[in-house]
């Protein structure tokens, strides 16, 4: 079974410029997630998907960060402008079904790390 | 706010040398906690799922446990193989989504 695709591995950019990543989750997953992690830390979520649906984006910096899951499949997420401390690996997961009282495993992609200069 | 806690931040053991890692956690209700495992240059790796206080999981040379206020992952007689970042995470019952919170993680390397 094929895991989480994610795209691009590495970026590297300037601040205020723009970058998008892009996530394919395991087939049938219905739930995606987006989390950041900044070195040496944990990851943090930023936003979760249900289908098309936003569950939660109560952590994501609305005023530069926006994502977006087009059919309930692939998603995209987007930086705009950057900044310096949105250096960090952003890493997408997947689970089965989700939604409240339900404990599915996440499972994650190779993540994308991207450095602002 | 849910809190996750993990001590030492690094651990570095010979081979054999069997050792646990520590996972504290503050949540309003545990619906789970989980532990995976992360290479350089990867992203998490699922281990194990515990639900509630006195449950216990393993694989090969991991064995998680779990009470209310901790969880511990020990590992037994340990080779090159396992050294890599261990993350522990919590999932709150009754929460709108999913999400899960992370501790910092402990760097394990297992020295040949």
């Amino acid at each position: 079974e094929a895991g989480v695709a994610q795209s691009p591995r590495y970026k590297i950019i300037e601040k205020r410029q723009s970058v998008a990543f892009w996530c394919n989750p395991i087939s049938g997953h219905a739930t995606l997630y987006w989390y950041q992690q900044i070195l040496g830390q944990g990851p943090k979520l930023l936003i979760q998907f249900q289908n098309n649906g936003v569950v939660d984006d109560s952590q994501l910096p609305k005023d530069r960060f926006s994502a977006e899951r087009l059919k309930g499949v692939d998603s995209t997420l987007k930086i705009q402008p950057a900044k310096l401390e949105d250096s960090a690996v952003y890493l997408c997961a997947s689970s089965l079904v989700g939604g409240r009282q339900r404990t599915d495993t996440q499972y994650f992609g190779p993540g994308t790390r991207l450095t602002v200069l | 706010e849910d809190q996750v806690t993990q001590s030492p931040e690094a651990l570095r053991l010979q081979e054999g040398e069997s050792s646990s890692l520590n996972c504290s956690y503050t949540v309003s209700g545990l619906r789970g906690l989980f532990w995976y495992r992360q290479d350089p240059g990867k992203g998490p790796e699922f281990l194990f799922t515990l639900y509630s206080a006195g449950e216990e999981k393993e694989k090969e040379r991991l064995k998680a446990t779990l009470t209310k206020k901790e969880s511990f992952l020990h590992i037994t007689a340990p080779k090159p193989e396992d050294s890599a970042t261990y993350l522990c995470a919590v999932q709150a019952a009754g929460a709108a989504g999913n999400k899960l919170t992370f501790g910092g993680g402990t760097r394990v390397l297992v020295k040949p």
